[in-house]
């Protein structure tokens, strides 16, 4: 169960696109597409955004998306805005009762 | 109103064990999977251990397993995880997180989280 790996920062001006990569193994990430994705503000509760690889939960923007090449899952975000500045956390299979988180990215919005 | 609450941290010696609980309301707890994830201060979230609706899965990170120990009670919509032999590098916000609609490998809804203190 070693963490996946995310870049620790990133960032970008209002209105580009930035992606988040999150890296495992053909073990986890590339195994299955049961990658999802957590926004977290600071002092906040985690929030979904991306589930199985690419779903997002009803009331999350469509500005969000999800996908995964080989061992590499990322997150875009579209039309970045202030509010979207926060950290970033991917989470995925690991084997058949564990999951594992990657480090985290903190998003910072120029 | 859909709400997890978690309870029974605090501060506890190396060594030491703490029982912490989660109540669930507003949705329908023995339909699915849920969750402990932890996050130290300053730090990532950390997965810590799963259970299936029906207790059949129950999964655990490396760093905690023999240690601890989760458990439901569904009919009182309760969660629970039993930490023994407690680490200072345990120390961390504990979240109780609810496992998607029929999955077990998102967390569709968060609590607030219960410290966890691990201290001489």
């Amino acid at each position: 169960q070693s963490a996946l790996t995310q870049p620790a920062s990133v960032s970008g001006s209002p209105g580009q696109s930035i992606t988040i990569s999150c890296t495992g193994t053909s073990s986890d990430v590339g195994s299955y597409n049961l990658v999802s994705w957590y926004q977290q503000h600071p002092g906040e509760v985690p929030k979904l955004i991306i589930y199985e690889g690419k779903k997002r939960p009803s009331g999350v923007s469509n500005r969000f998306s999800g996908s995964k090449s080989g061992n590499t899952a990322s997150l875009t975000i579209s039309g970045l805005q202030a509010e979207d500045e926060a950290d970033y956390f991917c989470c995925s299979y690991a084997d058949s009762t564990s999951l594992v988180f990657g480090g985290g990215t903190k998003l910072t919005v120029l | 109103e859909v709400q997890l609450v978690e309870s029974g941290g605090g501060l506890v010696q190396p060594g030491g064990s703490l029982r912490l609980s989660c109540a669930a309301s507003g949705f329908t707890f023995d339909d699915n999977a849920m969750h402990w994830v932890r996050q130290a201060p300053g730090k990532g979230l950390e997965w810590v251990s799963g259970i299936s609706w029906n207790s059949v899965t129950i999964g655990y990170a490396d760093s905690v397993r023999g240690r601890f120990s989760t458990s439901r009670d569904n009919t009182k919509k309760s969660l629970y995880l039993q930490m023994n032999s407690l680490r200072v590098e345990d120390t961390a916000l504990y979240y109780c997180a609810k496992g998607g609609s029929g999955s077990y490998w998102h967390f569709e809804l968060w609590g607030r989280g219960t410290l966890v203190t691990v201290s001489s």
